[in-house]
């Protein structure tokens, strides 16, 4: 079957730095996306990973490694707002995206 | 504002009643597509449609129709709702494109008692 794993739930304070991992095994591979989901509103597209390496906005990068099975998402300089759950999702060789359950993130001062 | 937008924000539904969310963009985007989220779980695909007049089922498609009469509207239609189909519904749109990211909607948050 097809699998995604993310953490359930990480704890960060606010100006430092965190990495949110996401395995998965799927039937082919043709791209990794992840989303910025705040409690009770509609998922946001962050970043799209389709080659090996990192991609960097401003404060967010997501790394990808192909052969590993692996991507990341950097969030540096913490703030309160990005208090949210973090969704990570891969196309597979039928251009069907397989989702994971997310991973809540938890901004302290 | 260019979006998308659903309708109703929130329905409280008695099992074996028929409801119908609604869902419309203004994007001219090809691709449309019905997910529900449930705690725990990965957003999962009800129904999708690649462009106007065709459609096709999803993980979960079981209880669930639409139609894609048009570009803009991209209803999903609960025939007789169970409590089981209570959650969370997203309607979501892309232009189609393999690294095209999905543009979501505000959510549908439907009850069934």
């Amino acid at each position: 079957g097809q699998n995604i794993d993310q953490p359930t739930e990480m704890t960060a304070t606010e100006g430092a730095i965190v990495q949110i991992n996401c395995t998965y095994q799927t039937s082919g591979f043709n791209g990794l996306f992840w989303y910025q989901q705040h409690a009770g509103e509609a998922p946001t597209f962050l970043s799209y990973n389709v080659l090996d390496g990192l991609e960097e906005k401003g404060r967010f990068s997501s790394f990808l490694s192909r052969s590993k099975g692996y991507s990341y998402l950097l969030l540096k300089e913490l703030q309160m707002k990005d208090s949210a759950s973090y969704l990570c999702a891969v196309m597979d060789s039928n251009y069907q995206l397989i989702w994971g359950a997310g991973t809540k993130l938890i901004i302290k001062p | 504002i260019a979006g998308i937008t659903q309708a109703p924000t929130s329905q409280i539904l008695a099992a074996g009643r028929r409801m119908t969310l609604r869902c419309t963009q203004d994007m001219r985007h090809n691709a449309m597509y019905w997910y529900r989220q449930d705690l725990g779980l990965g957003l999962r695909l009800i129904h999708y449609s690649n462009t106007a007049g065709t459609t096709g089922k999803g993980e979960v498609p079981d209880g669930y129709s639409v139609s894609r009469a048009n570009t803009d509207d991209f209803p999903l239609t609960l025939a007789s709702a169970v409590p089981s189909q209570t959650s969370v519904y997203f309607c979501a749109s892309s232009d189609g494109q393999d690294n095209s990211p999905l543009h979501f909607g505000n959510g549908t948050r439907l009850t069934v008692t």
